[in-house]
Parts: C-alpha cells; sequence; structure tokens
C-alpha cells in the first residue's frame, strides 16, 4: 500500500526548460512534505520541503507547491541545468513517520 | 562535518551468513531509520527508532533486526540473509518533529 506516488518513472527536459515532477499521497494525516535529490552511489539529499499550512515554498530555481485538497505536491525546476539530472524523491511525513515515493528520474539535455 | 557513515559500502554474502551494517551519526539526533531501496519501489522503511533503547518497525521488517544502545549508533541486523534481501539499504537520521532527514551513503548488499 504505497502512501506517497510518484506516477511518472522518468522525465526528460531541454536545459533552460521548466522541469515539473509530481507527487501523491493518500494519508491526510500527513502534514510535512519533502524533495530529496539523488545521485548515483550517493544517499538521497534534502531539497527543499512544505508545511502543510502552506501551499508554496521557494528556494532559488527550486519551488514546491501543495495542493492538499487533491493531495497533491509537485517540484518546478525553472531553468532546469545538466547538473539537475538525477532521481528525485517525494517524501511526505506525518509524526516522524516519513514514507517516500518511487522516484522520479530527471534527464536535462544540454 | 555532520555526516551518517555506513559500513560497508558494498557486501557480497552467502545465504544464511549473519551480518551487520553498521550507522552512526554525529548530528546528534534522536530519530534513526533504515531503508531498503529496490527499482520501482522507491525507500521503503524497514525499523526505525524514536531514541535510545526504542525501535520500531517499519514496512518491511521482515528478515531484519535493530537496535539503538547509544544514541548515535543503529546497526542493522541480518540474521539469516537470503536472496531477496539483496537491495540498496539507507541509514538516515533526523530530528524529531518536522525536519529534514540526513542519509548515509548506502549500502549495497548481494546474498548469493
Amino acid at each position: 500500500d504505497q502512501q506517497v506516488k510518484q506516477n511518472s518513472p522518468s522525465l526528460s527536459v531541454q536545459e533552460g526548460r521548466i522541469s515539473i515532477l509530481n507527487c501523491d499521497y493518500t494519508n491526510s494525516m500527513f502534514d510535512y512534505f519533502l524533495w530529496y535529490k539523488k545521485y548515483p552511489a550517493e544517499g538521497p539529499t534534502f531539497l527543499i520541503s512544505i508545511s502543510s499550512i502552506k501551499d508554496k515554498n521557494e528556494d532559488g530555481r527550486f519551488t514546491v507547491f501543495l495542493n492538499k485538497s487533491a493531495k497533491h505536491l509537485s517540484l518546478h525546476i525553472v531553468p532546469s541545468q545538466p547538473g539537475d539530472s538525477a532521481v528525485y524523491f517525494c517524501a511526505a511525513s506525518a509524526h516522524n513517520d516519513m514514507r517516500f515515493g518511487a522516484g522520479t528520474r530527471l534527464t536535462v539535455k544540454p | 562535518e555532520a555526516q551518517v557513515t555506513q559500513n560497508p559500502r558494498y557486501l557480497i554474502t552467502v545465504t544464511g551468513k549473519k551480518l551487520t551494517v553498521t550507522c552512526s551519526q554525529n548530528m546528534n539526533h534522536e530519530y534513526m531509520s533504515w531503508y531498503r531501496q529496490d527499482p520501482g519501489l522507491g525507500l521503503r522503511q524497514i525499523y526505525y527508532s524514536m531514541n535510545v533503547e526504542v525501535t520500531d518497525k517499519g514496512d518491511v521488517p521482515e528478515g531484519y533486526k535493530v537496535s539503538r544502545k547509544e544514541k548515535r549508533n543503529f546497526p542493522l541486523i541480518l540474521e539469516s540473509p537470503s536472496p531477496n534481501q539483496t537491495s540498496l539499504y539507507f541509514c538516515a537520521s533526523k530530528q524529531t518533529g518536522n525536519t529534514e532527514a540526513f542519509f548515509g551513503q548506502g549500502t549495497r548488499l548481494t546474498v548469493v
């Protein structure tokens, strides 16, 4: 029973364009949401987060949007750069219980 | 430097031979957890610990044990490894509450 779902296993975009990664969750108890980035042979690293009391959080080129009614969040990367090529995991948390999605492999082509 | 350290990074073993993967963090975090990453399934939680001597099962605990005798260490024990435990394992730690987790570099385990 996957409580956090990333339905797109992969995404390919051109350098300079926008990358949009999507995530859906089923448990309405989740109140904190995070995105992690993972390069090969490394552990996931934290990218950006958002609390359930907000609908948007921005950090440089990265913006996370939260739609609580739809139980959906998305990560926007603008502009995309080749160095952004990695696997992106969405995570949702409630009372220290953190669940992850299956990941989306982003490829940014020069 | 704040970090989570796992050892070994790579391990090939045979079915039934007990093994331990160590995990240590230097950030004084109360919360630690173990995940396994498999293709198409993302990161699934094996066990977690809210504090010293407090551990609990995650989503896929079968075949694994953990202990939390000290705050900084959270070893993962496979008493009798089987081929379906071949996977990439990650240890993570964080402060309690809504904060981000810090991950180790991973341990790639192959059981033949």
